[in-house]
């Protein structure tokens, strides 16, 4: 069984620019998360994608976008990046038959680490 | 509106000593509770879940959470610790038929001394 994967690990930009982070979904899971965990913080919820629709999102800015594909994998895309969006982004999913309403577990990726400068 | 404590930003304890990790939690409702693990550069694990049913939940690695709804706590525990313990836990909770976003603690920093 294939666990969650993200890419990429690593990665570095300036302020303004753009980026896609990528997320691919534990076998058989139809339903993504993505978080956002800053430095010496817990995981603050960005949205989530269930059968390829945003069907929640926390308080971010519309700057903070995605898409979900027919396989369940995931983007996230951020926009006019700004220094204080640097932070570990995970993405996590969860199988079916928990529903739109997830209640169980999330299983989570490794994270790409944004560093914005 | 949904929000979890976790009091200590970090736990020290002895090798083969318990250990407890204290986790409080405000929400509508009757709460889903979740304990997650992550180690240094790695995502969270799913360590445990209370739904409902008996209080005293059992995890993964030899731990354990007791569910104690007049102090709306959900601390976690373990008899016996390991080196391997150490590591940042995450305390999480959900509203039962309300928001399914779950609402993550800051973390408490577990060290596992030899």
């Amino acid at each position: 069984e294939t666990g969650v994967t993200q890419s990429p690990t690593h990665l570095i930009k300036t302020r303004g620019q753009q980026v896609t982070l990528r997320c691919s979904s534990q076998s058989g899971h139809n339903t993504v998360s993505w978080y956002q965990q800053a430095l010496g913080q817990g995981p603050q919820f960005i949205f989530q994608y269930y059968r390829e629709e945003e069907n929640g999102r926390g308080n971010f800015p519309p700057r903070f976008s995605g898409l979900q594909f027919p396989n369940y994998s995931s983007e996230l895309n951020v926009n006019a990046l700004e220094l204080d969006d640097s932070a570990l982004y995970l993405c996590a999913s969860s199988p079916p038959g928990q529903g739109v309403q997830n209640t169980g577990e999330l299983f989570f990726g490794e994270g790409s680490r944004l560093t914005v400068l | 509106a949904q929000s979890v404590a976790q009091p200590e930003d970090q736990v020290n304890v002895a090798e083969g000593n318990p250990l407890t990790v204290k986790c409080t939690y405000s929400v509508s409702g009757n709460p889903y509770l979740f304990w997650y693990v992550q180690y240094p550069n790695r995502g969270l694990q799913f360590l445990l879940k209370y739904i409902t049913g008996d209080n005293l939940v059992k995890g993964s690695y030899g731990f354990e959470a007791e569910f104690n709804k007049s102090q709306t706590s959900f601390h976690l525990k373990k008899p016996s610790a390991l080196v391997s313990d150490s590591a940042l836990y995450f305390c999480a909770v959900r509203a039962l038929g309300g928001s399914y976003i779950p609402t993550f603690g800051r973390g408490t920093s577990l060290i596992v001394h030899p």
